[in-house]
């Protein structure tokens, strides 16, 4: 089993451009969560997502989107890049504890 | 406003002794308790958790306690490695969303084990 994969691991962004984090997981978990991590700092969730087709925000969701199609898939949007959406970025699936993927290390310049 | 917080940024401890990493919160809704380890460029890995009707929880080298009342948890290791260098976070789950809502971190504390 592959877990949670995400991609790309790397990624540099202009301010204003857009780009979508992918995620899936071969674990036929419903819930599904995007985190965020700045240095120094605990993991903060962005979204989650129940199962497919229910969505919901969580603590630090403004300049993000989500949909949720599948089980597999849990793809995060930035829409209009900011600097302060520099970070690293965790997508994570849970039975009973969470399954994280590597992660997303995002820097918007 | 923390709910969930770890006050040790670091902890250092000689190979073969015990590390105990403590963890405080302050939400009474939180009712399910998690480790996680985390190293340079990788995800965090589950470790142990324990639900809020238990008071301790082991797994090999692992122990996790809780005090409800004191609304406290440590983590123990026993005997240290030195694979055990790391970072450990501690999160909860529950509240209003019954924990369908994902995990509330504390901030992490450093473990470096000592040869």
């Amino acid at each position: 089993n592959a877990g949670v994969t995400q991609t790309p691991k790397f990624r540099i962004l202009k301010i204003g451009q857009s780009m979508t984090l992918q995620c899936t997981q071969d674990m036929n978990h419903n819930y599904m969560y995007w985190y965020r991590q700045d240095p120094g700092m605990g993991l903060k969730l962005i979204y989650y997502s129940v199962g497919a087709g229910i969505t919901d925000k969580g603590e630090v969701p403004n300049g993000y989107n989500v949909s949720r199609s599948t089980t597999e898939d849990f793809p995060l949007r930035l829409e209009l890049a900011a600097p302060s959406q520099t970070s690293v970025y965790f997508c994570a699936s849970r039975r009973q504890g969470s399954f994280f993927g590597q992660g997303t290390r995002l820097t918007v310049v | 406003d923390q709910q969930v917080k770890q006050n040790s940024p670091s902890l250092s401890v000689q190979e073969g002794r015990i590390s105990i990493l403590n963890c405080d919160y302050t939400n009474s809704m939180f009712d399910y308790f998690l480790w996680y380890k985390k190293y340079p460029a990788e995800g965090p890995t589950f470790l142990i958790s324990i639900s809020s009707i238990k008071d301790k929880n082991e797994d090999g080298r692992f122990t996790v306690f809780l005090n409800k009342s004191a609304k406290h948890l440590s983590l123990h290791i026993v005997p240290s490695q030195p694979g055990d260098s790391a970072v450990y976070f501690c999160a909860a789950s529950g509240g209003s969303g019954g924990g369908a809502d994902g995990l509330t971190f504390g901030k992490g504390t450093h473990l470096i084990i000592q040869p």
